[in-house]
């Protein structure tokens, strides 16, 4: 079965300092692996996406993502961190066998990052 | 913004009433979901239409019962809910999950439907 971890319950980072966000996974296949970022009273918004290639991927509002295969892990990064960064962050997985009921997205419990001014 | 529409964007309902939830998407997407949330927990999955068929209930209580009448628009019937039902229900879509890197079927949230049930 699927699953995806987020350890930490907040992250609190200074503003200008770089962030972590962690995530971990289990999952059949290849995973395809998945950051997710939601403001209070929104939706959820894609920031970036792991499939294959790269273990360095880059998405919106200058986050990236590595990807560690011996790890398991996936975590979301970020250089230089903003006050608007603040929120709520859910790492998801999908595993890759084809058109199996298994193959939802399954999402992590959500880290909530908050950063100080 | 998002390509993904909600409405209402607030709704409250007592225990008696019928109401509806509505999505739509222009995006071409095969794929609609109905997620629901509680405050500060992940999304829960309820069902999953795939070329306008339900392809996956996650053992939902029949008081929702989603219908999708064509490809753009999914909705979600409310009837007879209790208050712990109370929560934020998003809908998502998607391409179709077809396995490689060609469709890698990552979710675009709508901005959610808030219900209250009193």
């Amino acid at each position: 079965a699927q699953s995806v971890a987020q350890p930490e319950d907040q992250v609190n980072v200074a503003e200008g300092n770089p962030l972590t966000v962690k995530c971990t996974y289990s999952v059949s296949g290849n995973p395809y692996l998945f950051w997710y970022v939601q403001y209070p009273n929104r939706g959820l918004q894609f920031l970036l996406k792991y499939i294959t290639g790269d273990n360095l991927v880059k998405g919106s509002y200058g986050f990236e993502a590595e990807f560690n295969k011996s790890q398991t892990s996936f975590h979301l990064k970020k250089p230089s961190a903003l006050v608007s960064d603040s929120a709520l962050y859910f790492c998801a997985v999908r595993g890759t066998r084809l058109m199996n009921r298994d193959d939802k997205i399954i999402f992590g419990k959500g880290t909530r990052l908050h950063i100080l001014p | 913004d998002t390509e993904v529409t909600q409405t209402p964007k607030h709704l409250v309902m007592g225990m008696t009433n019928k109401k509806s939830l509505k999505c739509e998407q222009h995006m071409g997407h095969r794929a609609m979901y109905w997620y629901k949330q509680k405050a500060k927990k992940p999304p829960e999955l309820m069902f999953v239409y795939s070329y306008e068929k339900l392809s996956i209930n996650e053992s939902v209580p029949s008081r929702f019962s989603p219908e999708c009448p064509n490809s753009s628009l999914l909705n979600l019937h409310l009837h007879a809910l209790q208050p712990e039902d109370s929560a934020l229900y998003l809908c998502a879509s998607s391409h179709l999950w077809v396995r490689g890197p060609a469709n890698t079927g990552e979710l675009f949230f709508g901005e959610g439907s808030r219900l209250t049930v009193l």
